[in-house]
């Protein structure tokens, strides 16, 4: 089963609006990260928040973590059309003895010019 | 500095056949993970590699197999193939284990269709 998963499946928005992404999980973490895929391409690192931290900035991205709820949320500020992509959260997780990195399934940012 | 490097970027193969992806990580990375990703599950992890072991498994039927070289490069390896395994096969590695670092270098994938 996900680890991670995020809400909404879908956003749109328009060029100069704020994002937000929201993502939940189940069981406890030692880190939370959040990676971007443009449409069938690889995935790229956005951004690392751990546990014992509640707020983390980069750039236009500021991340949020209530490990108390287990979710976080990723606000993209001022948004541009290249922020066009999938946005996907993921989570260290133990399963059946083997732990991994587990990932959402993402939400569907479109920004439209 | 080079990315991560996946090749064949595309393939067709048919039902039964084979298929090996390969994977060179970024220079000096000795951690490789991979996953597979469809639409209907999201990404799935298959296995990690460090330094010539596989360390973690995911919930993948034998038929998927993996091993990495002694120079960091991996392949993974799917026998007697069925319409369900098409999906992008995403190679990331690491300086260390994921865990150390927390951050995965992602290739641009393998798209596999099975035909």
């Amino acid at each position: 089963s996900q680890q991670g998963e995020e809400d909404p499946q879908a956003l749109s928005i328009q060029e100069g609006e704020n994002a937000t992404m929201n993502c939940s999980y189940k069981t406890s973490i030692n880190n939370l990260q959040w990676y971007r895929q443009n449409s069938g391409r690889g995935l790229v690192h956005l951004i690392l928040i751990r546990s014992n931290e509640r707020e983390k900035h980069s750039g236009r991205l500021r991340v949020t973590l209530d490990t108390s709820k287990k979710s976080s949320s990723l606000l993209i500020t001022a948004s541009r059309a290249a922020d066009t992509a999938s946005y996907f959260c993921a989570t260290d997780a133990t399963q059946g003895g083997s732990e991994k990195l587990v990932f959402g399934k993402g939400t569907k940012l479109t920004v439209n010019p | 500095k080079a990315g991560v490097t996946q090749t064949p970027r595309y393939l067709i193969k048919t039902r039964g056949q084979q298929v090996t992806l390969s994977c060179s990580p970024i220079s000096g990375h000795r951690s490789v993970s991979w996953y597979q990703q469809t639409p209907g599950q999201g990404l799935q992890f298959l296995f990690e590699y460090f330094s010539e072991t596989q360390r973690n498994k995911g919930n993948f039927p034998g038929r998927f197999s993996g091993r990495q070289f002694s120079n960091s490069r991996s392949e993974m390896n799917v026998s007697t193939l069925e319409l369900g395994d098409s999906a992008l096969y995403l190679c990331a590695s690491s300086l260390l284990q994921w865990e150390n670092t927390g951050e995965l270098f992602f290739g641009e994938g393998s798209r596999l269709t099975v035909l």
